[in-house]
C-alpha cells in the first residue's frame, strides 16, 4: 500500500531532550516536506527536500534540522526542543514536476513539557 | 511567509445542509488544491483545480477556481455525517512543489 509512514505518532518529552520523528515513503517520490499544525495557523511548512541530499528551509524553520541521506526517508530532529515547538507534524512527499497530489502521513503528536 | 485566508473558521450545521467556504490570497496561485483531515489522521485531497475559472466536482463536493487566481470555493451539497473534520484550502506556484495552506475551517454536524 502506498503511503507516509511517520513514528512515532505520540510523543511527550522534555525541554532540551534531543529527539528525533522518523517519516518514510514507498512512492518512490522525490519531494518530501514537514509542516506543523498548530490552531488558527493551520499547516506551516518548516522544511523541504527536492531529493537527495537537497533540503531547504520552509516558513518556520528555527530549532529543526533534517536530512535526506536516502529517497525513501526524511528525519525531523529537534536538538533542544521548547514548548513552544509542541505541535502536531505532518510529514509529506510527492513527485516533482507533474500534477501530483502532497500524500501526508497521519502525523506526530509532540508534546514538550 | 505567505498566507491565506480562509473562512468561515468554523461551521456547525444540520445534517442534509449545504455548505460553502473559501479562500483568498493576496498573491496570485497556479493551482488550488482542497484537503480535508479527519481526526487523528492527515489531511487527504479532494479537488485539484488548476486553471483559472474552472469548475470541478467530486462526488457532493464542487470547487472552483477564482478568475482573479486569487481565491476558491468549497461547496459540500446534502451534508452527512462523514462529512465531519477540518477542510484546508492550498495554493501553489506553477514550479514550486511548495503549498501555502490555508487555517482550515472545521466543520460539525447535528445529526
Amino acid at each position: 500500500e502506498a503511503q507516509v509512514t511517520q513514528n512515532p505518532r505520540y510523543l511527550i518529552t522534555v525541554t532540551g531532550k534531543k529527539l528525533t520523528v522518523t517519516c518514510s515513503q514507498n512512492m518512490n517520490h522525490e519531494y518530501m516536506s514537514w509542516y506543523r499544525q498548530d490552531p488558527g495557523l493551520g499547516l506551516r511548512q518548516i522544511y523541504y527536500s527536492m531529493n537527495v541530499e537537497a533540503t531547504d528551509k520552509g516558513d518556520v524553520p528555527e530549532g529543526y534540522k533534517v536530512s535526506r541521506k536516502e529517497k525513501r526517508n526524511f528525519p525531523l530532529i529537534l536538538e533542544s526542543p521548547s514548548p513552544n515547538q509542541t505541535s502536531l507534524y505532518f510529514c509529506a512527499s510527492t513527485f516533482t514536476g507533474v500534477r501530483s497530489p502532497l500524500h501526508f502521513g497521519n502525523g506526530t503528536r509532540l508534546t514538550v513539557t | 511567509g505567505q498566507q491565506l485566508n480562509q473562512s468561515p473558521q468554523s461551521m456547525f450545521i444540520q445534517e442534509g445542509e449545504d455548505v460553502s467556504m473559501n479562500c483568498t490570497s493576496s498573491s496570485i496561485f497556479n493551482t488550488w488544491l482542497w484537503y480535508k483531515q479527519d481526526p487523528g489522521e492527515g489531511p487527504v485531497l479532494l479537488i485539484a483545480l488548476y486553471k483559472a475559472g474552472e469548475l470541478t466536482s467530486n462526488g457532493r463536493l464542487t470547487a472552483q477556481f477564482g478568475i482573479t487566481r486569487k481565491d476558491s470555493f468549497l461547496n459540500i451539497s446534502a451534508s452527512i455525517p462523514s462529512d465531519v473534520g477540518i477542510y484546508f484550502c492550498a495554493g501553489q506556484l506553477t514550479g514550486a512543489q511548495k503549498l501555502v495552506f490555508g487555517q482550515g475551517t472545521r466543520l460539525t454536524i447535528n445529526p
